[in-house]
Order: C-alpha cells, then sequence, then structure tokens
C-alpha cells in the first residue's frame, strides 16, 4: 500500500512564501489523487483532488501538478500563511482498489 | 448534518480490556474505513467497508476486529487491549474509493 507509517519530514518555510510539498506513489494502476490537511488534533481534511487524465488543477491558493510519468504529484500553496501550517497527506488510489490509504505525509511550518 | 462522529473521544484502559470504538456517519456513504494514527506518523488502515453488511482487512488489521450492522454505523473492536494499540483512532467515510473521504475527530485511546 501507499502509507508507509514513517516518520513525517518537516519543511519550514516564511510567511508569504510559496511552498511546495511533494508525493511519490508506487501504483500506476492510480488515476484518482486527493490531497489533505491535518491540523493538530483534527481529522484530516480533503483540500484539492485532481484525476489522471488531468496534470494541473488550480483551487484556491493552492495547485496540484501530477506527474504520471514518474508517478509523481505535488502540493504548491501560494503565499502561505500561519494557517496553513499542518501536516499534508496524499491519497492515491484508482477504481479497483476499493480501500483508501495514505501516502506518507509532511509537517508544514510557517515561520512568521 | 454531523458529518462523521466517533465516540468516545478519550479512553484510557488497562492490558486486556476490551472496548469498542463507535463511527456514526449521516451522508448515505456506503465506504467507511477505521485508521490508526501514531505520534509524528502517518495514517495507516486497520479495516474498511465497502457498504452494509461487509468488512476487509486493511493494512495493520490485527489486535481489531470491526462491523458493519447498520450503514451508518462503522464499529472498532479491541477485545484484548494492548500498549501497542495505543494510538489515535480517526474513522472516515466517503461514497467510493474515488471520492473524498470525510473524517471524524479522532479517539485518543492509551492502553496502560
Amino acid at each position: 500500500g501507499e502509507s508507509v507509517g514513517l516518520h513525517l519530514p518537516t519543511l519550514s518555510v516564511q510567511e508569504g512564501d510559496n511552498s511546495i510539498i511533494n508525493c511519490a506513489y508506487s501504483n500506476s494502476a492510480s488515476d484518482y489523487f486527493i490531497w489533505y490537511k491535518q491540523e493538530s488534533g483534527k481529522g484530516p481534511q480533503f483540500i484539492i483532488d485532481i484525476r489522471s487524465n488531468m496534470d494541473k488543477r488550480q483551487g484556491q491558493r493552492v495547485t496540484v501538478l501530477l506527474n504520471k510519468t514518474v508517478k509523481h504529484l505535488s502540493l504548491q500553496i501560494a503565499a502561505t500563511q500561519p494557517g496553513d501550517s499542518a501536516v499534508y497527506f496524499c491519497a492515491p488510489t484508482d477504481t479497483g482498489r476499493r480501500a483508501l490509504t495514505f501516502g506518507s505525509g509532511t509537517r508544514l511550518q510557517v515561520q512568521p | 448534518n454531523a458529518g462523521v462522529t466517533q465516540t468516545p473521544k478519550f479512553r484510557v484502559l488497562k492490558t486486556g480490556q476490551s472496548m469498542t470504538l463507535l463511527c456514526a456517519q449521516d451522508m448515505n456513504h456506503e465506504y467507511m474505513y477505521w485508521y490508526r494514527q501514531d505520534p509524528g506518523m502517518g495514517l495507516r488502515l486497520i479495516h474498511y467497508s465497502v457498504g452494509e453488511g461487509t468488512t476487509a482487512k486493511g493494512e495493520v488489521p490485527d489486535g481489531y476486529n470491526v462491523s458493519r450492522l447498520k450503514k451508518q454505523n462503522f464499529l472498532l473492536g479491541l477485545e484484548s487491549a494492548a500498549p501497542s494499540q495505543t494510538s489515535v483512532y480517526f474513522c472516515a467515510s466517503s461514497y467510493s474509493s474515488s471520492n473524498e473521504a470525510f473524517f471524524g475527530q479522532g479517539t485518543r485511546l492509551t492502553v496502560v
């Protein structure tokens, strides 16, 4: 599965800078990808998703890029704010896979 | 519309005791999931269900059992708790594996 139970890497950025969080996946059949944000003491919340027929999708201050050739996706956060401090998880899945599993997350720390 | 509700929010068990965690969703979702999250780590799938009356094992099912007797409820049972099961447990639900999942607020379980 994609979830590997590793200790979370940390990305530290200055407030106002752009953040890029990366996720590598291994299942070439993955055709749907979701990014979740988990704030301290809370459950994960949906941020943005992308399907495999797209290579880019934009939301409010967030952009997800998908590179199926190298099995990599990234989450870009523009003008990072203190409220963006959280752990971010990617969740690759496919229609033939019945369970939702998570990639190893990244902790984003925003420095004032 | 409460979304996904987990009970209890906190629990302390002695080694060998049993307990059941309850997850309830009011969104008419077919899929439900139980995850555990250890400090500083990602989410690992314990068991999941793709519909009423069905259950399946996830990545770390040992020591846990589940039941989905009603579509809106997904129960996680620990028959004989062990200190290694100290963790935060999250329940989630979704329409399918290709839709975003909605998470509960978590249950913090300590086994002493």
